[in-house]
């Protein structure tokens, strides 16, 4: 069964150092998105991207953050400099057709800023 | 603030009993309802959509919607040991919102 996959799936760096986060979203899927969830807490919604343009993104997703899509299967979230509160499990997820439909999360990328 | 209220545990039920969790949410227009099992250090894992009001069976799964009162559920028969986890509802309005989670507990 198609699955999303992330790298790294544990990412250590300094604060101040820019980080780029992958994803390979399941191939047919035409709608993606980033989450964190800081330990302990709820998962929350960063971005959605949608046709090489973001469609949708919350107020964590300031200027420090950037999304991308570098070629056919990547898609890649960029964070700037990195601050200490930036740790945190990221999730990738997909969807086939629209937010209706459900989104599969891969398996997360680790972060740890120190 | 668009919210999603979940009880978050533990809830604890013996093997093979049914497992009920709720979720409240608070914007009228949400149209697209999710649940999700999460274990510990893991990624969420989608078990349930819902759309429409009414009951949605899955195997052990049940999911409920209201969409009048504002509420999903999901059942779980026959709960196993290998269901204990925290369960996640997630309500999609223009971005999908999480709850915090209900962590169950399944004792052998």
């Amino acid at each position: 069964e198609p699955e999303v996959t992330q790298t790294p799936s544990h990412q250590v760096t300094q604060m101040g150092q820019e980080v780029i986060l992958r994803c390979v979203p399941i191939s047919n899927h035409l709608y993606f998105y980033w989450y964190r969830q800081i330990l302990g807490q709820k998962v929350e919604f960063l971005v959605s991207f949608y046709n090489n343009e973001i469609s949708e993104k919350s107020e964590i997703f300031d200027d420090q953050f950037s999304v991308e899509r570098p070629d056919g299967s990547n898609f890649t979230l960029k964070i700037r400099s990195t601050k200490l509160e930036d740790s945190a499990m990221y999730f990738c997820a997909s969807t086939e057709v629209g937010d209706r439909y459900e989104q599969y999360f891969g398996p997360g990328t680790r972060l740890t800023v120190t | 603030q668009k919210e999603v209220e979940q009880n978050s545990g533990p809830l604890s039920v013996p093997e093979g009993a049914i497992a009920s969790l709720n979720c409240t949410y608070s914007d009228r227009v949400s149209q697209s309802f999710f649940w999700y099992r999460q274990y510990s250090g893991k990624s969420p894992e989608l078990i349930m959509s819902i759309y429409s009001n009414g009951d949605k069976e899955d195997g052990r799964f049940t999911a409920q919607l209201n969409k009048a009162s504002q509420y999903v559920s999901l059942l779980i028969r026959d709960s196993q040991p290998s269901d204990s986890a925290t369960y996640l509802c997630a309500v999609m309005t223009d971005k999908l919102i999480f709850g915090t989670g209900t962590r169950l507990q399944v004792f052998p």
